[in-house]
């Protein structure tokens, strides 16, 4: 079936400008992740959400970052006001993961390559 | 603070050979751990979940042993081929919350033909 889609595979955006980062999960899981990966390190986390709900928002780096999930399937990542230090791989995962049970797998797209010059 | 440690350094080995990669972590007491496999340019692909209660998975050519004493997993591949060439990162869930799961840096790994 499907995996995850991630859309757009790269965007080059100028400083100070808005961009929007799209993620369509595997149909059916519940649990949406987005993760941020800088060259040579691992994915960092940046927000959970469980269904609609933003369950763990604790990874966003500032208020500059925003996301949202409003019929619990497609999630949108919203960066205002972007600064070169955006720069990264945005990465979305969704697993059937249900509250308190853990352990599924998350199931990766293969990320926007987000370059702010 | 919970910190998740893999070898930075690129590790080379001959095709045929086993490779040994090492995840160590401090401040966890994680009731799983996980590996994935990484290419580049791609997201991360899950390969392998250990419980707590596990002191080793198998699946195929793939070996993943759990010590909750030296918080320790190794994760082995037998007879490496050079498709086996990329990085793989093990992933914790954070202790405050099992969908929290964080991901240590990871260790590339080239086979060599």
């Amino acid at each position: 079936g499907a995996g995850v889609s991630q859309t757009p595979s790269n965007k080059v955006t100028e400083k100070g400008k808005y961009v929007e980062l799209r993620c369509d999960p595997i149909s059916g899981h519940t649990a949406l992740y987005w993760y941020r990966q800088s060259l040579g390190q691992g994915p960092e986390f940046l927000i959970y959400f469980q269904g609609t709900g933003a369950a763990d928002d604790s990874g966003l780096p500032n208020d500059r970052f925003f996301a949202v999930r409003p019929e619990g399937s497609v999630s949108t990542l919203k960066i205002q006001r972007t600064e070169r230090g955006d720069s990264a791989m945005y990465l979305c995962a969704s697993s059937l993961t249900r509250s308190g049970q853990g352990k599924s797998p998350l199931h990766f797209g293969n990320g926007t390559r987000l370059t702010v010059t | 603070s919970q910190k998740i440690e893999q070898n930075s350094e690129a590790l080379n080995i001959q095709e045929g050979k086993t490779a040994t990669l090492t995840c160590n972590y401090t401040n966890y007491s994680p009731a799983y751990l996980q590996w994935y496999r990484q290419d580049p340019g791609r997201g991360p692909v899950f390969l392998l979940l250990i419980r707590e209660n596990e002191k080793e998975k198998r699946k195929e050519r793939l070996k993943v042993t759990f010590d909750t004493t030296l918080k320790q997993s190794l994760f082995h591949i037998t007879a490496s081929q050079p498709a086996d060439s990329a990085t793989y990162l093990c992933a914790l869930p954070y202790s405050g919350g099992y969908q929290k799961v964080t991901f240590g840096t990871g260790t590339k790994l080239q086979v060599i033909p």
